[in-house]
């Protein structure tokens, strides 16, 4: 299953309201889930299964979607938050990785 | 509190073979799958292998199955990745991971990961 992830890099200011798309190849139901990653540092676990919030993610974060179309929306950018993002799916192994959305301070 | 730390990752000529390690802590680690995830240089993240609680079931990426072998000893909280025949597309940083589910193919979600440890294939 190919995973898509849209735009690949973003510019936003500190308070923006930003959205990530992801996009499967084949229906994944909800099984989409949305990572963090900063510079030299392990990926975090964001939402998982589309639209549940990891334990002490911040409200600002949250997830939607269904069958092929999903979307991470951070509702108001935090400094803290310029990083890059990952959607990846677990409806059927192997299981993919999108290529990964670099948001940026603009 | 999870942590996992990896080690063994080291600079290594092509074909050769090499054997990483996961240690675990802070939680019941034979209640989960546990899974190895890696990231080349500069790029995206790369699901690599799987493995159940019981060592029953297993998984491979295409790109290393018949390479890699995956194996885990809950009497010590750790997890491996024999690697062989490496390639210079294996080169990265290789993460050790937790999944949410018993079974590495059940749908979970990675909420732990490891810091990674560092894999360089060149002569």
């Amino acid at each position: 299953i190919q995973m898509t992830q849209s735009p690949s890099s973003l510019s936003a200011s500190v308070g923006d309201r930003v959205t990530i798309t992801c996009r499967a190849s084949q229906s994944i139901n909800t099984y989409l889930n949305w990572y963090q990653q900063k510079p030299g540092k392990a990926p975090e676990l964001l939402i998982y299964t589309t639209s549940s919030l990891q334990t002490g993610v911040p409200s600002r974060f949250s997830g939607s979607g269904s069958g092929t179309d999903f979307t991470l929306t951070i509702s108001s950018l935090q400094p803290a938050d310029f990083a890059t993002y990952y959607c990846q799916q677990s409806y059927r192994t192997p299981y993919t990785f999108g290529q990964g959305t670099k948001l940026q301070i603009k | 509190e999870v942590q996992l730390v990896e080690s063994g990752g080291a600079l290594v000529q092509p074909g050769r073979s090499l054997t990483l390690s996961c240690v675990a802590s802070g939680f019941n680690f034979d209640g989960f799958a546990m899974h190895w995830v890696r990231q080349a240089p500069g790029k995206g993240l790369e699901w690599v292998s799987g493995i159940s609680w019981n060592s029953a079931n297993m998984g491979f990426a295409a790109s290393v199955k018949g390479r890699f072998s995956i194996s885990r000893d809950n009497a010590k909280n750790s997890l491996y990745l024999q690697m062989s025949d490496l390639r210079a597309e294996d080169m990265g940083i290789y993460y050790c991971a937790k999944i949410s589910t018993r079974f590495y193919d059940s749908s979970g979600y990675f909420d732990s990961w490891g810091q990674g440890t560092l894999v360089t294939v060149s002569s």
